[in-house]
């Protein structure tokens, strides 16, 4: 069962032109979201994060969106740079208890010079 | 640079084996998590500790155990490796203790477990 998906494996955007990742999940009780981004050998290393009492946070080239009665969740990145180029995780949990991660598989990012 | 590392990068074992990895969380983060990533997949959640106890556990054998020390020093144990057990295995830092809130979860480098 899986409770948080990213249903786009790969995406190519010019560089300059923005980017926009989607994610979406099934259970009602997450409220904290989270995207990762992760390079070969490397962590997943934060992005960006975002409470359910919120619909969009901001920083800098990143913005996530978050529609609760859609269950879903957006990662816009503007200007895209050939740097961002990496694999995106969006990641959900709940705010009490076990503060357990559950991922998404992923996106490939890739930006064209 | 967030500060958590993990040894070894990678390892190699045969099945049936034990084998041991070690985390180095942030300084002051009281609650370590641990993650298995298999190739093409996100990471799933092992189990998670906050000063020293088990806080949680997913969806994993007894076979994978786990330590925090009060130096910020954490283990994962796994027996009886299986071919499966091949991964990518992550620990995760975070504050830890703060009911209710969101809490932000920083990663290490990884360990790259091979299974022969």
């Amino acid at each position: 069962d899986q409770q948080v998906k990213q249903n786009s494996p790969s995406l190519s955007v010019q560089e300059g032109r923005i980017s926009i990742l989607n994610c979406d999940y099934t259970n009602s009780m997450f409220d904290y979201f989270l995207w990762y981004k992760k390079y070969p050998a490397e962590g997943p290393t934060f992005l960006i994060s975002i409470s359910s009492i919120k619909d969009k946070n901001e920083d800098g080239r990143f913005t996530v969106f978050l529609n609760k009665s859609a269950k879903h969740l957006s990662l816009h990145i503007v200007p895209s740079q050939p740097g961002d180029s990496a694999v995106y995780f969006c990641a959900a949990s709940v705010a009490s208890g076990t503060y357990k991660y559950i991922f998404g598989t992923g996106t490939r990012l890739k930006v064209l010079a | 640079e967030t500060g958590v590392t993990q040894s070894p990068t990678h390892l190699i074992k045969t099945r049936g084996q034990q084998v041991t990895l070690r985390c180095s969380s942030q300084s002051g983060h009281n609650t370590v998590s641990w993650y298995q990533q298999a190739l093409g997949q996100g990471p799933q959640f092992i189990f998670q500790y906050y000063r020293e106890e088990e806080n949680g556990r997913g969806n994993f054998p007894p076979r994978f155990s786990g330590l925090q020390f009060p130096n910020y020093s954490s283990e994962l144990n796994v027996n009886a490796l299986e071919l499966d057990d091949s991964a990518l295995y992550l620990c995760a830092s975070s504050l830890g203790g703060l009911a209710g809130v969101g809490e932000t979860q920083y990663f290490g480098p990884g360990t790259r477990l091979l299974v022969l």
